[in-house]
């Protein structure tokens, strides 16, 4: 079993929908995680960052941690054409000095018009 | 804008051909990484730096070799380059528990 596990989708919406994107994890001792935005034939880039448990709000992003479930969660608002692209969760642990992150095998997303 | 540089978006090599990936960054990172991305498998650590001249495997280091002598510096090297080798490379680097910034990837070809 990997340590992250993520659906892969793919997702289709319309444009104006609600996306929610999940990971779940087996590791307790990650404490950092983070969500990323890839585009087709691009580098991922870091789109949210939180650490341990809550909620943090970034715009028409919002990203969830329930640490006593082992789940995070990604929420986009009013989406639009141009969030269509892969999400991939990332973790890492506490302490960890080489801030090694672990990965989900992202969720493709089309948002269409 | 913080950036991570890899030198070749595209690459088409010859099996059995040593093949060099270079990745730079000006960020002034401690750590740096070579993932490889396929469809299917996600992200896959092949090797990371986290101090020049330091290296530790990853998850997937058969077949690969890394140099890091500069602090801005990390090379990916395919001692002889096969075709389970196609792939999209990606370079990372990033602070202590920071988040990594990625560079837009070598997509190689292995023919």
């Amino acid at each position: 079993q990997k340590e992250v596990e993520q659906d892969p989708g793919p997702l289709s919406v319309p444009e104006g929908a609600i996306v929610s994107l999940n990971c779940t994890y087996s590791n307790s001792a990650f404490q950092y995680f983070m969500w990323y935005r890839q585009y087709s034939r691009k580098g991922p880039e870091l789109l949210m960052y939180t650490y341990s448990s809550g909620n943090k709000e970034d715009g028409r992003f919002t990203a969830q941690v329930d640490k006593s479930s082992k789940y995070i969660s990604l929420f986009i608002r009013d989406s639009q054409p141009s969030d269509s692209a892969t999400y991939l969760c990332a973790m890492s642990e506490r302490g960890s000095t080489l801030g090694r992150l672990y990965f989900g095998r992202g969720t493709q997303l089309t948002v269409w018009p | 804008d913080v950036k991570v540089t890899q030198s070749s978006r595209y690459l088409v090599k010859r099996t059995g051909e040593k093949v060099f990936l270079e990745c730079v960054q000006d960020m002034d990172h401690e750590n740096m990484f070579w993932y490889r991305q396929d469809p299917g498998l996600g992200l896959r650590l092949i090797y990371f730096s986290y101090d020049v001249k330091m290296k530790e495997k990853g998850d997937i280091p058969e077949g690969y070799s890394v140099s890091r002598e500069k602090k801005e510096r990390f090379s990916l090297i395919l001692e002889s380059a096969s075709t389970n080798q196609t792939s999209m490379y990606l370079c990372a680097s990033s602070f202590i528990q920071g988040g990594y910034t990625f560079g837009s990837g070598t997509r190689l070809t292995v023919v």
